[in-house]
C-alpha cells in the first residue's frame, strides 16, 4: 500500500541554523504535498504544501522542494527559532479515481531549537 | 464558526466496551477522516469518507467502524475495545483547492482502554 517514509525522526538544531526534513512516498499517484506543524497537545496545522507541477514553493524562512522523479519532497527552515520546536509531519495525498482524496502522513519529526 | 468539534475530548474504557466518538464540521466539506496517533507513529488513517453516505477503509481499519449518515457528522466506533486502541485519535476535515488543499483538525481525543 502507500507509504510515506520521513527522516530524521529527531532534529536538534541551535537558534538561527538550518532545519532540513526529508521524507519519500511511493505512490506515484500522490500530487500533492502538504506539510504539519503540531506543538505539543495541539492539533496538527498546515504550514506549507507544494503541488506535483511545482518544484519549489517558499513562504519567509519555510520552503518546500519536490522531486517527483525521485518521489522526494523536504522542508527547509531557516533562521531557526525556539517557537519552531515542534513535531512535523509530512504527507503525500492523492486524488481517488471516486473524485475524493486521500492523505498518508509520514512518522513526524521532532524538531528541537536551542536557544 | 467551530471548525471542527470533536466528542468527548478524553474517555477511559475497560477492555471490551464499546464507544463512539464524534466528529462534527461546520464547514460543509466533503471529506472527513479519522487517524490515530501514537508515539513514533505519526498520524495514521484509520476510516474516511468523500462524502455524505460513503465510507472507506485506511491503513488501519481493523476493530472500528464508521458512519457518515450526515454530511456534517462522522463517527468512529469501537465495537469492543482493546488496549491496542489507547491513542489520540484526530478527526480531520478536507478542502480542496485549486491553490491549496487543506486538512483542519479536530482538537483530539484521548483514549484510554485498561
Amino acid at each position: 500500500g502507500e507509504n510515506v517514509e520521513q527522516h530524521p525522526s529527531t532534529l536538534s538544531v541551535q537558534e538561527g541554523d538550518s532545519a532540513v526534513i526529508k521524507c519519500t512516498y511511493s505512490d506515484s499517484a500522490s500530487n500533492y504535498f502538504p506539510w504539519y506543524k503540531q506543538e505539543l497537545g495541539k492539533r496538527p496545522q498546515l504550514i506549507i504544501d507544494i503541488r506535483s507541477n511545482v518544484g519549489e514553493k517558499k513562504d519567509q524562512r519555510i520552503a518546500v522542494t519536490l522531486n517527483k522523479t525521485a518521489k522526494h519532497f523536504s522542508l527547509h527552515i531557516t533562521e531557526t527559532q525556539p517557537e519552531d520546536s515542534a513535531v512535523y509531519f509530512c504527507a503525500a495525498s492523492m486524488t481517488l479515481n471516486t473524485g475524493g482524496f486521500k492523505t498518508i502522513f509520514g512518522a513526524g519529526t521532532r524538531l528541537f531549537v536551542k536557544a | 464558526n467551530a471548525g471542527v468539534t470533536q466528542t468527548p475530548k478524553f474517555r477511559v474504557l475497560k477492555t471490551g466496551q464499546s464507544m463512539t466518538l464524534l466528529c462534527a464540521q461546520d464547514m460543509n466539506h466533503e471529506y472527513m477522516y479519522w487517524y490515530r496517533q501514537d508515539p513514533g507513529m505519526g498520524l495514521r488513517l484509520i476510516h474516511y469518507s468523500v462524502g455524505e453516505g460513503t465510507t472507506a477503509k485506511g491503513e488501519v481499519p481493523d476493530g472500528y467502524n464508521v458512519s457518515r449518515l450526515k454530511k456534517q457528522n462522522f463517527l468512529l466506533g469501537l465495537e469492543s475495545a482493546a488496549p491496542s486502541q489507547t491513542s489520540v485519535y484526530f478527526c480531520a476535515t478536507l478542502r480542496p483547492g485549486r491553490m491549496n488543499t487543506e486538512a483542519f483538525f479536530g482538537q483530539g481525543t484521548r483514549l484510554t482502554v485498561v
